[in-house]
Parts: structure tokens; C-alpha cells; sequence
């Protein structure tokens, strides 16, 4: 089976401008996860979305979006970049039996490495 | 809200050697999961080990082995005979029993584990 990939695996953006960052779950999960690692730092959650829709979020401002598609692949967008945005994005999915259910095993992918200059 | 401390923010230890990693957290919930991930340099967050706080008895995997007290929060992790492929930064982490993972795990700031040949 294939693990979760994230692409790209690192890009430099400038202060402003606006990224895209793309995940493929790991074959037959229906949940994906984002979370933000600054140097030095554990991951923070960003969210998480669940049959194409959010349905969590941690403190990120709503310039922080995403999308899950019905393939259960994810995108993370972030527009108007500061340069505290700078960090590895980290991908991952899951298998939820339902949105009350038991939190399930998280699978990541290797992140990608953004820098905001 | 919740958080996890992990006090320890490096460790060595000689190959073949016992170590363990220290790690409290505080919450307000009965009911939550707990996890010990590991990121070697290849970024890609591992699973470790995972502990259900309605399970008394401790988790193992192998060589890896958690201490959970619940009274106390806290919730250690021991490598036994331990080897070169165990450096890399441990995590770890926490989250909510229900809801389907939607709030996400909080992860400790890390402990970077050193193996001593």
C-alpha cells in the first residue's frame, strides 16, 4: 500500500504571495490532517477534513484553507505569507469510522518545507 | 486547553542501553489517547506507541515500552537495548477520545535522542 506524499518537498515564496501545498491520503483513508512545525518546535494542528468537509481546526487565522477531494487527496492554502510561516507542513491521514468515533492512527508524510523571505 | 510538556530537550545513550523519555500532560478529559511518534531526519513522523487512558495496563511494542500515570499525567516512554536507529527527535502527544480525531493532536516540543556507538 502507499504511504502518505506531499508535494512540493520544498519551496521559497516571498512575504505576500500565496501557496499551495498537495497531500495524497495513504489508499483507503477518508480523513486528512494538516499541521505546522517551526524550527525547533512539534507539529501544530491546522485542521482537519473529514468526507470533504472541516470539521476541526486549531489557532490559525482563516487565511489558513484547505480542500479534500472525493479521491480523499488535500490541499493547504495559505495566502498572504508572512514570514512566521516559514515551516515544514505536515500531512496526514487516517480512517474514521465517523465524526463521533475514536481518533485513529495518524500515517504522515515526509512535509514540505516552506520559506517565506 | 490542553498541553504536553516534554522536559527533557536532548538525551544520549550508549548502544544496548535502557533510556527513557519523560513527558506530562494536563487535560481536564477522562477519556483521551496518548502517542510517543519519532522523526528521523527524513522528517516523516513515525507511530511509535499509543496508550488509551481507560487502559490500565501500560503499552509495548517490542523494545518500547510506556509508563502511563494517570493521576499523575504522565506518560514516559523507555527504549530497551537500544540502537543507532532509535536517534532521531520523540514526540509526544495527545488528543481527545471522541470526535473522531477532529481536535487534532497537541505534540511536546520533542526530545532529540542521541545513541552513543
Amino acid at each position: 500500500e502507499t504511504g502518505v506524499t506531499q508535494s512540493p518537498t520544498h519551496l521559497i515564496k516571498t512575504r505576500g504571495q500565496q501557496v499551495t501545498l498537495r497531500c495524497s491520503s495513504q489508499s483507503g483513508h477518508n480523513t486528512v490532517s494538516w499541521y505546522q512545525q517551526a524550527l525547533g518546535q512539534g507539529p501544530q494542528f491546522i485542521f482537519q477534513y473529514y468526507r470533504e468537509e472541516e470539521n476541526g481546526r486549531g489557532n490559525f487565522p482563516p487565511r489558513f484553507s484547505g480542500l479534500q477531494f472525493p479521491n480523499y487527496s488535500s490541499e493547504l492554502n495559505v495566502n498572504a505569507l508572512e514570514l512566521d510561516d516559514s515551516a515544514l507542513y505536515l500531512c496526514a491521514s487516517s480512517i474514521q469510522a465517523g465524526p463521533q468515533a475514536g481518533a485513529n492512527v495518524l500515517t504522515f508524510g515526509a512535509g514540505s518545507r516552506l520559506t517565506v523571505l | 486547553a490542553q498541553t504536553v510538556t516534554q522536559s527533557q530537550p536532548e538525551m544520549s545513550v550508549q548502544e544496548a542501553e535502557t533510556v527513557t523519555l519523560s513527558c506530562t500532560y494536563d487535560t481536564s478529559e477522562s477519556d483521551y489517547y496518548l502517542f510517543w511518534y519519532k522523526q528521523p531526519p527524513s522528517r516523516q513522523m513515525i507511530l511509535v506507541i499509543r496508550q488509551e487512558a481507560y487502559k490500565q495496563q501500560n503499552a509495548t511494542e517490542n523494545r518500547f515500552s510506556v509508563n502511563f500515570q494517570k493521576a499523575a499525567k504522565s506518560f514516559s516512554l523507555k527504549i530497551s537495548d537500544s540502537q543507532l536507529g532509535d536517534a532521531a527527535m520523540y514526540f509526544c502527544a495527545y488528543t481527545t477520545y471522541s470526535g473522531g480525531g477532529a481536535d487534532g493532536l497537541t505534540f511536546g516540543k520533542g526530545t532529540h535522542l542521541i545513541i552513543q556507538p
